[in-house]
């Protein structure tokens, strides 16, 4: 079973408006941890939120926000004001707790293109 | 400051070659991962290094492929006999680590190997 799910392929949103991605996961831990990654055409995998699983409150980095919904095991990356520079490939990731190794499993990304 | 490098940043190789790819991690992290980034297989984990701990290979597909950490810094991962389903983006992250699921990895800028 896919531990990280990441149900939209590609989505297209209009400048300055805000975006949604999702991302569910499963885990039986505990404690885990939920990091999304931006990864533009360069390539290189740039980190930009996390929330962890005992996390009182939604994560928030400048125009990034964590709507973290933890009965439903989802936890979907907001954009607000989209800007030109945000079309990239995201990443939701997950680090689940000590007794599962470090490595991050990585859904199977989103495809993001921002109209002018 | 200086990030995660990594180096070469491609290399085309025939098949049944050997190739070293090469990760300098951030100053101070002690964590070294290594993923694999392919057309059909998404984001892989492959191998990390934590300290002097044995590093877990668990995500090593086979035998050809092997890596060590020298002196708690650099890594280089080898891949002996090349085959064509190698191709793909290796990538490095190195993270301070802790104990905590909160350990964020940081990405280098990746290596695509291309094996004809």
């Amino acid at each position: 079973a896919q531990k990280i799910t990441q149900t939209q392929p590609g989505m297209f949103v209009q400048e300055k408006e805000a975006v949604t991605l999702d991302c569910t996961y499963d885990t039986s831990d505990p404690s885990y941890g939920l990091f999304w990654y931006k990864q533009p055409s360069s390539g290189e995998m740039i980190f930009l939120i996390y929330q962890g699983s005992y996390d009182q409150q939604n994560a928030t980095e400048g125009r990034y926000s964590l709507n973290f919904q933890k009965a439903r095991k989802s936890a979907n990356l907001v954009i607000s004001a989209s800007q030109l520079g945000d079309s990239a490939m995201y990443f939701c990731a997950m680090r689940e707790g000590k007794n599962a190794g470090n490595m991050l499993t990585f859904g199977g990304g989103t495809r993001l293109m921002v109209k002018p | 400051g200086a990030g995660v490098s990594q180096s070469p940043s491609n290399k085309v190789t025939e098949k049944g070659k050997d190739v070293e790819l090469r990760c300098d991690p951030i100053s101070g992290h002690t964590a070294l991962y290594w993923y694999r980034q392919s057309l059909g297989q998404g984001l892989e984990f492959l191998i990390y290094f934590q300290g002097n701990s044995a590093p877990d290979k668990s995500g090593l597909p086979s035998d050809r492929f092997s890596a060590e950490r020298t002196g708690g810094s650099v890594s280089t991962l080898t891949i002996q006999r090349t085959q064509q389903e190698d191709s793909a983006v290796y990538l490095c992250a190195s993270s301070r680590w802790t104990t905590l699921p909160r350990d964020t990895q940081y990405f280098g800028p990746g290596t695509r190997l291309t094996v004809l």
